[in-house]
């Protein structure tokens, strides 16, 4: 059970915009930065976001990401059929004194 | 190109010790931290811990401080992370990732923005 809680499951249809949430506590997103990361079926995970809101270089702007208080959240908008992955979040956690991640969101196309 | 390249997998018996090695080119490897993650059959990623090869000190989740090691070996551009007492549910795959930010200074112990260059993965089996 992750301390970063996570929706299990989001869906849309090519084109469409869809976010997926990540809620924690003050000890991790309420005091750190918080990573997005992608992964494929049988592949290393892939970072989109880092420091809140900032893209790697390669990653397209279709990717964005917003934090609030012990909540952030990544919207993917114009979606397309490669998008379908599991996104996970994740955050330093002072407390535990660790980088935790939520347990994982699969986002199916439709 | 960037690239980290780990060791080959690797089949274990229980109570006995696997080190996986990471080495990294195309960029100025001592500046750049280097973390150990981990994925169980069907799980999300588990961080073991990491190191910021100028300052030599490594980091570890509280869950493996008492079985794990990881160093870095600034003249070969490679970092190892052994783990030792294997248990069955050890069995994953176990991913070095580069930090995605140089660090800020040479003086920091460690520091953590986030992973954009991972190594292929590294698969470790548990079982007599």
């Amino acid at each position: 059970q992750s301390v970063v809680t996570q929706p299990p499951s989001a869906s849309g249809t090519p084109g469409q915009r869809v976010t997926i949430s990540c809620s924690g506590s003050s000890s991790n997103i309420g005091s750190n930065s918080v990573n997005w990361y992608q992964q494929v079926t049988g592949t290393a995970p892939k970072l989109l976001i880092y420091s809140n809101t900032r893209r790697p270089s390669g990653v397209p702007d279709r990717f964005s990401a917003s934090k609030s208080g012990t909540s952030a959240s990544l919207a993917i908008s114009g979606l397309q059929s490669e998008d379908e992955a599991e996104y996970y979040c994740a955050a330093w956690d002072d407390s535990l004194n660790v980088l935790v991640f939520g347990g994982g969101t699969k986002l199916t196309v439709l | 190109q960037v690239r980290l390249v780990q060791s080959g997998a690797e089949v274990k018996p229980p109570a006995s010790s696997v080190t996986v090695s990471c080495k990294g080119s195309g960029y100025t490897f001592s500046w750049f931290a280097i973390n150990w993650v981990r994925q169980a059959p069907g799980q999300g990623p588990e961080w073991m811990g990491g190191i910021f090869p100028i300052s030599g000190t490594p980091r570890y989740a509280q869950k493996f401080q008492d079985r794990v090691t990881i160093n870095a070996d600034e003249s070969t551009s490679t970092v190892y992370m052994e783990l030792r007492s294997l248990k069955s549910d050890d069995t994953a795959i176990y991913y070095c990732a580069r930090d995605v930010e140089a660090a800020p200074s040479s003086n920091v112990p460690f520091y953590y923005y986030g992973m954009d260059v991972w190594g292929q993965g590294t698969t470790v089996i548990v079982s007599s």
